[in-house]
């Protein structure tokens, strides 16, 4: 099974700053990588898949990157609408498919 | 538009079988490529896949749960059931079911909360 660490657990960013996650896979995923945002009481919502592509209706300011075991989101200027717990999401080797433990993101 | 929209029991007992629908619109799951999964989220935890299956009736699990776990379609309802036996207090979680392409979810249900409590 492919784990996925996410790093920080929490971070913490000012309005208009940018904002830099981490994702790490116990082994390689290729580009097979997806980025997704949750707001409490809410279901998950799809930003990123294939690591660096946008899902329809994401906006610009969301960016990935990274390939095999190392993977970056990006939010470039932080709105405040995109406080929320992001997660990574391996579906390179699978079953199982595997998501990260999660980054809380919070207003500074 | 694609919606999908979860039901089942809020509660249900340890040792019980629960089953889940997954009701869904927009898509058609006889079209080569489409699947459906289930995820849950224990209260305050991450996200963690349960199952999956396609189109054409190939179904997978998460290995460590395989042995509880059933998924079935009917194609002419638009469902997806899954069912989960023996059930356990640690299994109280937010259940979701979503669409898939590619292995990536792309839409999500509104997830349903179940307890298991005695």
């Amino acid at each position: 099974e492919i784990v996925m660490t996410q790093s920080p657990a929490t971070l913490s960013v000012s309005p208009g700053e940018r904002a830099t996650l981490s994702c790490r896979a116990s082994q390689s995923v290729s580009s097979n990588l997806a980025w997704y945002q949750q707001k409490p009481g809410q279901a998950p919502r799809l930003l990123i898949y294939g690591a660096s592509t946008r899902a329809t209706g994401i906006p610009a300011r969301f960016s990935g990157s990274g390939s095999g075991t190392e993977f970056t989101l990006t939010i470039s200027s932080l709105q405040s609408e995109d406080f929320a717990v992001y997660y990574c999401q391996q579906y390179n080797n699978w079953p199982p498919l595997t998501f990260g433990q999660g980054t809380r993101l919070e207003i500074k | 538009q694609i919606t999908l929209k979860e039901s089942g029991p809020t509660l249900v007992k340890p040792t019980q079988t629960l089953t889940l629908t997954c009701t869904f619109s927009g898509f058609s799951l006889s079209t080569s490529g489409v699947g459906v999964g289930w995820i849950r989220q224990p209260p305050g935890k991450a996200l963690e896949w349960l199952a999956l299956i396609y189109w054409d009736d190939d179904k997978r699990y998460s290995p460590s749960l395989k042995s509880r776990l059933t998924i079935t379609k009917d194609t002419s309802k638009n469902q997806v059931v899954l069912t989960m036996t023996n059930m356990d207090p640690v299994d109280t979680a937010t259940y979701y079911c979503a669409h898939t392409g590619k292995l990536w979810f792309d839409y999500w249900g509104q997830g349903t909360l179940v307890t298991v409590s005695s």
